[in-house]
């Protein structure tokens, strides 16, 4: 099975600054997906960003982005002039694009953001 | 915007008694999951349904749980004799191409 790993357990960022959130996975498949998902303390899970891997652009969705760094298997979230709403836990997910659809979700970042 | 909306929000227990917990997917999803996190863990995957039949499921999903899709909007969940081990956020989701949509779970307690 693929595995997702987020070796930050907890983030801390001054509102209005950048911070970044690392991911690593581990697969043999060529073509996936991968996401970054929210959950703040509603514990609803809110789609953050996507990137498809065949895709060499790196996504953006306005603050949000990603480094997609497929040889070395990364996967970072760059979250821009902070807020204070985007304190929360984000997990990174992977999801392969043949076969089963399901996801596989890293032990995920809590990150609190300083007023 | 269309919600995947699970019900009941909270959901307490006695050990060994059935559950069932709901979900409606979004109206035009095809393919539909159940998650499950234990408090303070990772999410991980439980099931996958697809044309009214499971199409994937992982090593948590033994014999006690079974899914449903009774009608042509609900999504079950069905733990058949609950354990305490069983306490968790269930989260249903619903996709239909390569995003998965969650709904907003329901907190399962055993005691």
């Amino acid at each position: 099975a693929q595995t997702v790993t987020q070796s930050q357990p907890e983030m801390s960022v001054q509102e209005a600054e950048t911070v970044t959130l690392s991911c690593t996975y581990d697969t043999s498949e060529s073509d996936y997906y991968l996401f970054w998902y929210k959950q703040p303390p509603s514990r609803q899970m809110i789609l953050v960003i996507r990137q498809e891997a065949y895709k060499q652009q790196n996504a953006t969705e306005n603050r949000f982005s990603v480094n997609f760094q497929k040889a070395a298997k990364s996967f970072s979230l760059k979250i821009s002039d902070s807020q204070l709403g985007d304190a929360a836990m984000y997990f990174c997910a992977y999801r392969s694009a043949l076969g089963a659809n399901n996801l596989f979700f890293g032990t995920g970042t809590r990150l609190t953001v300083i007023p | 915007e269309p919600e995947v909306t699970q019900t009941p929000s909270h959901q307490v227990t006695q050990m060994g008694q059935e559950v069932i917990l709901r979900c409606v997917p979004i109206s035009n999803h095809l393919y539909f999951y159940w998650y499950r996190q234990i408090l303070g863990q990772k999410v991980e995957f439980l099931v996958s349904f697809y044309n009214n039949e499971i199409s994937e499921k992982s090593e948590i999903f033994d014999d006690q749980f079974s899914v449903e899709r009774p009608d042509g909007s609900n999504f079950t969940l069905k733990i058949r004799s609950t354990k305490l081990e069983d306490s968790a956020m269930y989260f249903c989701a619903s996709s239909k191409n390569t995003e998965a949509f969650f709904g907003q779970g329901t907190r399962l307690t055993v005691v």
